[in-house]
């Protein structure tokens, strides 16, 4: 398996545009993780899916954020509009359960200008 | 409020040491423990997890244990080597479904 697969590697992007991150997790994984990690703040759980379901997202900041999970195969998480304080690397890890060890993609480097 | 903290925030070593990180939890109501490592610009790596059941875990050179008592867990490696230099990463997941980072601790090992 190719591991965790996000795309872009790197977005850089201007205020108020819509920014769209993907994930494609292991096959096989049934809960999927975002995560965003800045200097200032380390690292912080989004939201998490178990079998496409959102289970908890109290950790997405606002309602410019949204993620969504159509398959299991695909996850995206969006922010509209962009703000500057929105850069950050945002990870997706997934796992075969919610509570096992999990696996992390490469992250997407957003730059909000 | 659910803290994870990691001491220190740096460490460098020469090669060869045997070496402990620290983490610390403020609430003992734990689902499980696990240890990361972290190289720049990357993704993390899972290195060990320890369910609130178990006390240590083992793998090659390293060696996490888990205090739920004393909110405390240590990741010991052994004979380090520079290939080890990288940034570990504690992380609780508590059984309310919260999973909370320490900062994590730069390792560097000088050859």
């Amino acid at each position: 398996d190719a591991g965790v697969i996000q795309s872009p590697r790197h977005e850089v992007t201007e205020m108020g545009q819509e920014v769209t991150l993907r994930c494609k997790p292991i096959s096989g994984h049934n809960s999927l993780f975002w995560y965003r990690q800045t200097m200032m703040r380390g690292l912080e759980l989004l939201i998490y899916f178990n079998n496409n379901v959102p289970i908890d997202d109290s950790g997405m900041p606002e309602d410019r954020f949204s993620a969504k999970m159509p398959n299991a195969s695909f996850s995206t998480l969006k922010i509209q509009p962009s703000e500057p304080r929105d850069s950050a690397v945002y990870f997706c890890a997934s796992g075969p359960l919610a509570g096992d060890t999990q696996y992390f993609g490469p992250g997407t480097r957003l730059t909000v200008l | 409020k659910q803290e994870v903290t990691q001491i220190p925030a740096a460490l460098s070593v020469p090669e060869g040491e045997n070496l402990v990180l620290n983490c610390s939890f403020t609430d003992s109501a734990i689902y499980n423990l696990q240890w990361f490592r972290q190289d720049p610009g990357k993704g993390l790596t899972s290195l060990l997890l320890i369910q609130s059941s178990q006390r240590e875990q083992t793998s090659g050179r390293l060696n996490a244990s888990l205090d739920k008592s004393s909110g405390r867990s240590t990741l010991y490696i052994a004979a380090s080597q520079p290939g080890d230099s990288a940034t570990y990463l504690c992380a609780v997941l508590y059984n309310n479904n919260d999973m909370r980072f320490g900062a994590g601790t730069r390792l560097t090992v000088k050859p």
